[in-house]
């Protein structure tokens, strides 16, 4: 059990606001990937981090970025919010040679 | 580009049933994952492929691996209402895995 936490666990934003998703597990794995999952779509990769540095990215504009934490949390921040980034915003952590262990999600509606 | 593709999309199936559903993807990989999401929550881990051949069996769920063909299967067994979710594979390349879109399974009476 790694117990990922997620929070907030919904939300709801305006378009052009910014928001910060929080991650963080109790197994204190070392690499952290954020994923966007739209309605009826599998999750999207936004970006990993591994000790604090961004170790790879997906198909995402800069106004997602995001943060690790010495403690291996670890944050998402949008800004500018659109429309389409209404979404379920899932955190993932792992260890070398291991599956991916998601959180519960952030449900993040942009209205 | 890696691309994951997943078949069928929605699968409608009788309680004691058996089905398959397929991925197959576009680029060699060194590792495979089937994960199962309920409504509105997250991604349960079902199995982690590794190698060629590899077989991993979980009550009613059996998952196989073929890099040969880029080709894995989630294989159903007497299907029942509990088993009613949406599975996803992904394929892993530099522990970064990329999704397919997921099969939506309902298995009724």
């Amino acid at each position: 059990e790694t117990g990922v936490t997620q929070s907030p666990t919904h939300l709801i934003k305006t378009r052009g606001q910014q928001v910060t998703l929080r991650c963080s597990s109790q197994s204190g794995h070392n690499t952290v990937s954020w994923y966007q999952q739209a309605l009826g779509q599998g999750p999207q990769f936004i970006f990993q981090y591994y000790r604090e540095e961004e170790n790879g990215r997906g198909n995402f504009p800069p106004r997602f970025s995001g943060l690790q934490f010495p403690n291996y949390s670890s944050e998402l921040n949008v800004n500018a919010l659109e429309l389409d980034d209404s979404a379920l915003y899932l955190c993932a952590v792992q260890g070398l040679n291991t599956e991916a262990f998601f959180g519960q999600g952030t449900r993040l509606t942009v209205v | 580009e890696l691309k994951v593709e997943q078949n069928p999309l929605f699968l409608s199936m009788q309680e004691g049933k058996n089905y398959t559903i397929y991925c197959n993807y576009s680029t060699t990989s060194d590792r495979l994952y089937w994960y199962r999401q309920d409504p509105g929550k997250s991604l349960e881990s079902l199995f982690v492929l590794l190698s060629n051949g590899a077989v991993k069996q979980e009550g009613r769920l059996m998952a196989s691996l073929d890099t040969k063909a880029r080709l894995s299967t989630l294989h159903i067994t007497a299907a029942v209402h509990d088993l009613s979710a949406t599975y996803f594979c992904a394929v892993g390349g530099s522990y970064i895995p990329t999704f397919g879109r997921g099969t939506s399974l309902i298995v009724h009476p």
